[in-house]
């Protein structure tokens, strides 16, 4: 089955840009999402990329897929304290898989 | 524009006691539905999922259950519930009919067993 595979923490400073990477196995997968769990909450769809794009851009989010390399990437421009959360990766063939998430500690 | 609830928030419950966790979804029709367990805040484990009334497939053997009764409610049940179903569960559904569409997730249940 499909694996897939994020870093388990990220530490930015206010301001800065932060980029959370992702991995994943089954090049058949065809829509990949990155979706965003503050504490204590559910996970929130941020936003997702089919897979005959390369790059979506929505206001401060920028998501690059390299199909070749299976590896999917989210930035986040002028990172905030509000933007401290997990981040989940997930790709989707016939059904969809979750990675482990990443914290993304963002410090003033 | 579609919403999902779960309820209750949060719940503590006796090792051994019964457990229902209920899910509900508005402004969709018969949407796939899913239960997740979330252990120590991080990765997802998908327990249940369904595609209609009374269909019902389990992912993970274990000593719970999931019904589906109505086309928009879905519910998570065990008899007898152990120490190690603590966690944080999330319904989630997405639309029916057209693969790969994007799951959406409730703001889910913490459940603590003593």
């Amino acid at each position: 089955g499909e694996d897939v595979e994020q870093s388990l923490f990220l530490s930015v400073r206010e301001g800065d840009s932060s980029v959370i990477n992702c991995t994943y196995t089954d090049s058949s997968s065809t829509y990949l999402y990155w979706y965003k769990q503050e504490p204590g909450a559910g996970l929130q769809l941020l936003t997702y990329i089919f897979s005959n794009m390369d790059m979506k851009q929505d206001q401060r989010l920028t998501v690059l897929l390299n199909k070749k390399d299976k590896h999917l990437s989210l930035r986040i421009a002028d990172t905030q304290t509000g933007d401290s959360a997990i981040y989940f990766c997930a790709a989707s063939y016939q059904k969809v898989t979750f990675g482990i998430g990443t914290k993304l500690q963002v410090i003033p | 524009s579609q919403t999902i609830h779960q309820w209750p928030a949060t719940l503590v419950q006796p090792v051994g006691s019964p457990l229902s966790l209920e899910c509900t979804v508005e402004g969709t029709s018969n949407p796939n539905l899913y239960w997740y367990r979330q252990a120590a805040g991080r990765g997802l484990q998908l327990l249940f999922y369904s595609v209609g009334i009374g269909q019902i497939s389990s992912e993970v053997p274990q000593n719970l259950s999931a019904s589906r009764p109505q086309d928009r409610q879905f519910i998570l049940s065990s008899k007898k519930l152990l120490l190690s179903d603590s966690g944080f569960y999330l319904c989630a559904w997405s639309r029916q009919g057209i693969s790969n569409q994007p799951q959406h997730f409730g703001d889910g249940t913490r459940l603590s067993i003593l």
